[in-house]
């Protein structure tokens, strides 16, 4: 199985760059995702990294470090509505299920 | 884009009722569904694997007789609690893989609060 810590709760000042660090354990990887959720939705898709390096998309990077087992998602121009929980998965590819486990999640409280 | 849908969105049950919820793909079929729990303040747990046509694989933990999962079309996933306690209360969380897209694309639904009185 896999060990997924992230922080529990961040706060930032709205127009300002927050970074969200997700760290794993896992005998093998095959692959990470971050996750959206705002309270009581389903979780949207931010992003999927596999291979090592900064995947930037709009306002959202990912970044992956397979050796450390280190990722981030890089928030940039922070607006109110990035207030949500997000989500870090991983995926493992021993016993050949290929389901991903979610981190407990960072709560971020963006503020004026 | 690929869109699920949860049906219903929130359901109040007395005790030892049973309740059942729907997960549908709308505009894809789905070979694959999974079954998510998630408490307050927690992660995601999976419950379950749903494979079209075949029986669902569990987690360990994860009483199937109590929570009935059946996989019978390619658009159609049903989660059924079975004599609900109150420690059933929880968000429950579909989603679905498109079987035409990538191995790692997963589509969740918007979730149903189950709320046991």
């Amino acid at each position: 199985g896999q060990n997924i810590d992230q922080p529990t709760e961040m706060t930032a000042t709205e127009g300002a760059i927050v970074q969200i660090n997700c760290t794993y354990q896992t005998s093998g990887f095959n692959g990470l995702f971050w996750y959206q959720q705002h309270a009581g939705e389903a979780p949207t898709f931010l992003s999927y990294n596999v291979l090592d390096g900064l995947e930037e998309k709009g306002r959202f990077s990912s970044f992956l470090s397979r050796s450390k087992g280190y990722s981030y998602l890089l928030l940039k121009e922070l607006q109110m509505k990035d207030s949500a929980s997000y989500l870090c998965a991983v995926r493992d590819s021993s016993g050949g299920s290929y389901i991903p486990t979610f981190g407990r999640g960072t709560s971020l409280i963006v503020h004026p | 884009g690929a869109v699920v849908s949860q049906h219903p969105s929130r359901v109040i049950c007395k005790s030892g009722t049973s309740v059942k919820i729907e997960c549908r793909s709308l505009d894809f079929q789905a070979t694959t569904m999974f079954w998510y729990r998630q408490f307050p303040k927690q992660s995601l747990m999976l419950m379950a694997t749903s494979n079209e046509g075949s029986k669902a694989t569990y987690e360990q933990g994860v009483e199937k007789d109590k929570f009935l999962i059946n996989h019978a079309s390619l658009t159609l996933s049903t989660l059924t609690v079975t004599s609900a306690h109150p420690e059933d209360s929880s968000f429950y969380i579909c989603s679905a893989r498109d079987r035409r897209g990538s191995s790692y694309e997963q589509y969740f639904g918007p979730g149903t609060r189950l709320t046991v009185t």
